[in-house]
């Protein structure tokens, strides 16, 4: 199995826009999807198939992939906004078809 | 409404044998894939082990051999028997609901943890 790269940390200041990649080869053939982890909290899905958000998730959270490298970008970043995101993809050619991203820290300053 | 609760976690000692339980509701856990996700202290999201809908299993290498998934239909309850732990697998432990969208996979829905401690 593997682990897609992502940047350990980001940091924003409020009101800017945040981006996150998540590496590996040809990641644009494949969908990603992308989850916030708060602090002491379960992982919430933000981002699914690539730029879906699922209902409750603000606009300002959106994803690309493309070639690759696959990004969640969040607009007009808020305090609340500053958490841990992971990225993950099925893979069914993989030996195990679950894989998550290596995880971002973002930072809000 | 769709909820996952885990239970079942504690403190063991290495080498021994623990099991935890993700009770399901507002869903049918035999129709859909169910999957154990940990997270070491400090660490990233770990993929455990997937139950498929038609009953396969599959897990990750770090417990293959050790660790079983396995459902109840009639409580709605998936579970995770774990054996010959290690320190290693000092985890919170999620349950999560993993759905198809045209042949893709991704987790909706998660569980609170359940945290398991492996110490002398």
């Amino acid at each position: 199995s593997y682990v897609l790269t992502q940047p350990p940390s980001v940091s924003v200041a409020p009101g800017k826009t945040a981006r996150i990649t998540c590496g590996d080869d040809n990641i644009g053939t494949k969908s990603v999807h992308w989850y916030q982890q708060k602090p002491g909290q379960a992982p919430v899905l933000v981002v699914y198939d690539d730029s879906d958000r699922p209902s409750g998730i603000p606009e300002r959270f959106s994803g690309s992939n493309s070639g690759n490298t696959a990004t969640l970008t969040i607009s007009r970043v808020e305090a609340g906004d500053e958490a841990d995101y992971y990225c993950q993809v099925w893979d069914p050619t993989s030996d195990h078809p679950n894989v998550f991203g290596t995880g971002t820290k973002v930072t809000v300053l | 409404e769709v909820q996952l609760v885990e239970s079942g976690g504690g403190l063991i000692q290495p080498g021994g044998s623990l099991r935890l339980s993700c009770a399901a509701s507002g869903f049918t856990v035999s129709r859909t894939y169910m999957t154990w996700v940990r997270q070491a202290p400090g660490k990233g999201l770990e993929w455990v082990a997937v139950i498929y809908s038609g009953g396969n299993t599959d897990y990750a290498d770090s417990v293959k051999g050790r660790f079983t998934i396995s459902r109840d239909s009639l409580k709605n309850t998936l579970f995770l028997q774990m054996n010959s732990l290690r320190a290693e697998d000092t985890a919170m432990y999620y349950c999560a609901r993993q759905i198809q969208n045209y042949g893709d996979y991704y987790f909706d829905y998660w569980g609170q943890g359940t945290l398991l401690t492996v110490s002398s």
